[in-house]
This record gives C-alpha cells, structure tokens and sequence, in this order.
C-alpha cells in the first residue's frame, strides 16, 4: 500500500536558524497536505499542494511539490518559539484516505 | 476551534474491557475519519465513513469497530482492549471524501489501558 516517509524524525535548531522537513512517497500523489500538530494539540492543516512542482510561501513556510508529485518539502526561514511541534506531510492517490508520515518534531532554543 | 468535538478527552480502563469513543463532525462534514497516534508512531489510519457508509479501511485491529450514524456522528468501538492500545485516538472531518479536502481534527480522545 502507499507509504509516506518523512525525515528527519526530530529537529532541533537555534532560534533564528532555518529548518527543513522532507517528505516521499512510494506512490505518484493526487495531492500533498501539510499539517502542524503543537505539543499536547491536535494536527491542524496548513496547506495542500496538487501541482507537479508547485510552491507555495505563507509568512516565512515555503511548501514545494516535486515535479514526479512523490516528494514534498516545507521550509521554515528564520525559526521562531512559536514554530515548535511535530509537522506532518499527508498524501492521496486518487480517492484513498490521507495517508500521513511520521512527522518531523521541530525543537526551537531560544 | 476546528468544530470538530470528541469525548471523552481521557479515558482510563483496564485490559480486557470495551470503549467506546464518540466523534461529532463538523457542521455540513460528510465524511469522518479515526486515526490512532501512539508514541513515534505519526497518525496510523483506521477506517473512513461517508455519509454513514465505510468508504476505506486502514490498519484496523479486528477488535475494532465504528460506525457513522444518519445525523453524521460516528463511533469508534474498542474491544478486548490491550496495553498495546493505549494512544491518542483522533477523528477527522473533511466535507467529501478523497483528494483535495482538507481534513479537520478534533482534540482527541486519550487512551490509557491499565
């Protein structure tokens, strides 16, 4: 069945310091989406990608969506406090249910 | 807020015994979904409900079991529970099911098998 990996698994960075989470897939995806999950929350949606190559920028995340449509990054520029949690990538192909990595936890020291 | 309302938040049960955990979609959601978070382990996929029928099975344990009733609300049965199934269990909404439908998570039900 389609599986979706993401690394790395933890990431700790200095505040100010750029963060990078990668996510890929054994399946070519209909779509892409990105989630954010805070400590002791609940995953929340960020973004959905459906084009081959496409990016997409909100504040300091930029979200890219590989031109085979199996792979997906989210990059996060000057990292701040309020940017820690665990950040998941979740797929489709065709109508299957979102299928969602392991997620990346992001440590932020101030 | 993401208007999608779990109970209970926490549960505490003994090995052995059924739960059951309740899910209430978003007002105008369709389509429900349950996921099981355990430690390092992301967010493992249960079984999906459109408009009260099983749209998609994921790793469902045979103990397991939900249903989507007509006013949309769904319920996720645990039986014979094990130490093992002690997670955070989520339900998700999205208005359709498939691509292109974000999802909106409730806060979880947490699960401690004692």
């Amino acid at each position: 069945g389609q599986q979706v990996m993401q690394i790395p698994q933890y990431q700790h960075v200095q505040e100010g310091e750029d963060f990078t989470t990668y996510c890929n897939s054994s399946t070519t995806l209909s779509n892409i989406q990105w989630y954010k999950q805070r400590p002791g929350g609940h995953p929340v949606f960020l973004i959905q990608l459906v084009k081959s190559g496409e990016v997409k920028k909100q504040k300091r995340l930029t979200f890219q969506f590989g031109e085979a449509k199996k792979n997906s990054s989210l990059h996060i520029t000057a990292t701040q406090t309020t940017d820690v949690g665990t950040y998941f990538c979740a797929g489709t192909s065709g109508n299957t249910p979102l299928v969602f990595g392991k997620g990346t936890r992001l440590s932020v020291i101030a | 807020d993401s208007g999608v309302t779990q109970t209970p938040k926490h549960l505490i049960t003994a090995t052995g015994q059924r739960v059951t955990l309740r899910c209430s979609p978003r007002s105008g959601d369709l389509s429900v979904y349950w996921y099981q978070q355990s430690l390092d382990q992301g967010l493992q996929f249960l079984i999906q409900y459109y408009n009260g029928e099983e749209r998609a099975k994921g790793n469902i344990l045979e103990r397991f079991s939900a249903q989507q009733f007509p006013d949309l609300h769904s319920e996720l049965n645990l039986s014979s529970l094990e130490l093992g199934d002690s997670a955070l269990y989520f339900c998700a909404s999205s208005v359709v099911p498939g691509a292109n439908t974000e999802a909106f998570f409730g806060q979880g039900t947490r699960l401690t098998v004692v």
